[in-house]
């Protein structure tokens, strides 16, 4: 079993449609948790993190984790076409620096 | 802030040859790592350091590959020989020890061995 796991897509929403994105991850201990964008031929940028089971939101980005079920997700609304991008799923360790990251799900956004 | 710099941004060698990857990281970041991806693995952590001491080389594939930090603004990821498998890119990330936890990406460099 993969450390985190992500859809790999493609994940096809048409604009200003919400987009939902999944990652479930094994290590229980598991303290951070991230979200990166990935566009094509760049680097990855985090677009959100999170720490505590609930909700965070930053502007039309809205991050869910839920530690029991081992769950993180990310919603994007009102989806732009310059929201298509692979987005990377990654998670740390208590106590350490070091980020797993999932495969990655591949979004397109339709005009 | 420059964010991390790294060169060079394209590498185009033979099998058998030495490649050497360097990494400027944001200034003031305690961290640094060096990352690998491919399409098949997606991106893998390959070692860490802090305050220029490697802590975690636990992802390097093997003794080909090595990485030095000799001082806390400058690192390099070395692989002799290479081997067309070693084609990726590599990102070097850097973060700051107290902050979020967040790595900030270079701009990666593309290796192809031929």
């Amino acid at each position: 079993q993969k450390e985190v796991e992500q859809n790999s897509g493609p994940l096809s929403v048409p604009e200003g449609a919400i987009a939902s994105l999944n990652c479930t991850y094994s290590d229980r201990g598991s303290q951070s948790f991230f979200w990166y964008r990935q566009y094509s031929g760049k680097s990855p940028e985090l677009i959100m993190f999170i720490y505590s089971n609930g909700d965070k939101e930053d502007g039309r980005f809205t991050a869910q984790l839920n530690k029991a079920s081992q769950y993180v997700s990310l919603l994007i609304r009102d989806s732009q076409p310059s929201d298509s991008a692979t987005y990377l799923c990654a998670v740390m360790g208590r106590g350490a620096q070091k980020l797993v990251f999932g495969q990655g799900t591949r979004l397109t956004i339709n005009p | 802030d420059a964010g991390v710099i790294q060169s060079p941004r394209h590498e185009v060698t033979e099998m058998g040859q030495e490649v050497t990857l360097r990494c400027k990281p944001i200034s003031g970041h305690d961290y640094l790592f060096w990352y690998r991806q491919t399409m098949m693995r997606g991106l893998e952590l390959l070692i860490y350091f802090n305050n220029n001491v490697p802590i975690d080389d636990s992802g390097m594939p093997e003794d080909r590959f090595s990485a030095k930090m000799p001082n806390a603004s400058f690192s390099t990821l070395k692989i002799q020989p290479s081997e067309p498998r070693d084609s990726a890119v590599y990102f070097c990330a850097s973060s700051w020890d107290g902050s979020t936890d967040t790595q900030y990406f270079g701009p990666g460099t593309r290796l192809t061995v031929l």
